[in-house]
């Protein structure tokens, strides 16, 4: 399976913006880039995808390099309830096409400070 | 998008016992996951549960020790099967609807 590597843990002030980082020099071809977060207590959330462009949603930002061996998901405005853990996942191709299932790594711990 | 319900949403069961948790959509689905959430960790794979077909089980897990059914589109069940406290976690219901996936409560298990 293709990796991601993220850092453990980041911070940021309430409504300021955040990016979060993520490499995956491993990528293939078919690979799609999928975030998703977990808030406390809860299942994981989808929060956005893409492939090669940016892409924007009512949740976040998703900026991918050209060489597509990273990408950063931005939330635009940090709010208290966006502090969660933050997974970017590699997502091939399959199933016949629809997509494959999700392989979390360890994520991104999100802390956001009033 | 799909709404999951599990049930139960937390239990404490003695070593030994097994213990069965229920997934319930919303709507039909055709691809159903079961992860594992153990304590401080990410979430873990363990098997894909589609209907009409014997579940696939990821590396590390066995059908004896997980049996998983699939009766219908709306519904699947995962066991634990002979408990020890090492299978205390989280164990959380997912289903895939075009490119997204959608994920359940979990079920907090605690074994003693």
């Amino acid at each position: 399976d293709a990796k991601t590597t993220q850092p453990n843990s980041m911070e940021s002030n309430e409504e300021e913006p955040v990016h979060l980082p993520c490499n995956h020099s491993t990528i293939s071809g078919t690979d799609y880039i999928h975030w998703y977060r977990q808030l406390p207590s809860q299942g994981p959330e989808y929060v956005i995808h893409g492939l090669t462009s940016n892409v924007n949603n009512r949740m976040a930002s998703l900026a991918i390099a050209e060489d597509r061996k990273s990408s950063t998901l931005i939330l635009h405005r940090a709010t208290l309830r966006d502090a969660a853990v933050y997974y970017c996942i590699l997502r091939p191709r399959g199933y016949g096409g629809s997509q494959g299932n999700l392989i979390f790594g360890k994520g991104t711990k999100l802390s956001v400070k009033p | 998008s799909a709404v999951i319900s599990q049930k139960p949403s937390r239990d404490i069961c003695q070593r030994g016992t097994s213990l069965t948790i229920q997934c319930q959509v919303d709507s039909q689905v055709t691809m159903m996951f079961w992860y594992r959430q153990q304590p401080g960790q990410s979430l873990t794979l363990i098997a894909t549960a589609n209907q009409g077909s014997e579940a696939t089980y990821e590396s590390g897990f066995v059908i004896d020790k997980f049996p998983i059914s699939r009766p219908n589109l709306t519904f699947s069940t995962l066991t634990v099967s002979n408990m020890s406290p090492e299978d205390s976690s989280i164990y959380l219901c997912s289903v895939g609807q075009g490119t997204e996936q959608y994920f359940g409560p979990g079920t907090r298990l605690t074994v003693t």
